[in-house]
């Protein structure tokens, strides 16, 4: 089993949608959790951390869900510079490395 | 800070040659993280450094690979031989440790192609 699972996607949606991500993961005592998001050909770059209590940065809702292991990124009303792929990452307990999953790809189409 | 500098942006060999990757990383990071991805297995860590010294390099796919990091502001990863399945985007990130706030910058990556 992998450490970290996400849908690939593509995930293909008309500008204005809403579009929610889910991620799982296999480690139960991880503590860090993160979205990065990555453009095409381009380096990935932080999005946003995900904590306990959920957290909003504008159109961006992170969730955890801590018994089920998993955690959620909902984007509102999608603009076309939201296509990218984001990743979902994951820290391993016993050090500063990270699992990170294999990302979503989504377009934002006019 | 000019971020994580990695050098070649491109490289393109031929099966048998030695390749050489470098990274620079932001001042003051005290974490180093080589990556590998490919459209297939994704980001894969390959190894990372803490003040310079290896601390796990169980994603390095063979003895093929190898990384040193003789000071805090460089790093190298060295393929030799190098074969076709070498083919992928390298990355190197750093980091400091704070916490659950440890956030990792990515350099633009290494686009290597082995023919």
């Amino acid at each position: 089993r992998k450490e970290v699972e996400q849908d690939p996607g593509p995930f293909n949606v008309p500008e204005g949608a809403t579009v929610a991500f889910n991620c799982t993961y296999s480690n139960s005592a991880s503590q860090s959790f993160f979205w990065y998001r990555q453009d095409c050909r381009k380096e990935p770059k932080l999005l946003m951390s995900v904590y306990s209590s959920g957290n909003e940065d504008g159109r961006f809702t992170a969730q955890l869900n801590r018994a089920s292991q998993y955690i959620s990124l909902l984007i509102r009303d999608s603009k076309l510079s939201d296509s990218a792929t984001y990743l979902c990452v994951v820290n391993i307990p016993t050090g500063n490395q990270f699992y990170f999953g294999t990302g979503t790809s989504l377009t934002v189409i006019p | 800070d000019a971020g994580v500098i990695q050098s070649p942006r491109h490289e393109v060999t031929e099966m048998g040659q030695e390749v050489t990757l470098r990274c620079k990383p932001i001042s003051g990071h005290d974490y180093l993280f080589w990556y590998r991805q490919t459209m297939m297995r994704g980001l894969e860590l390959l190894i990372y450094f803490n003040n310079n010294v290896p601390i796990d390099d169980s994603g390095m796919p063979e003895d093929r690979f190898s990384a040193k990091m003789p000071n805090a502001s460089f790093s190298t990863l060295k393929i030799q031989p190098s074969e076709p399945r070498d083919s992928a985007v390298y990355f190197c990130a750093s980091s400091l440790w704070a916490g659950s706030t440890n956030e990792q910058f990515f350099g633009p990556g290494t686009r290597l192609t082995v023919l």
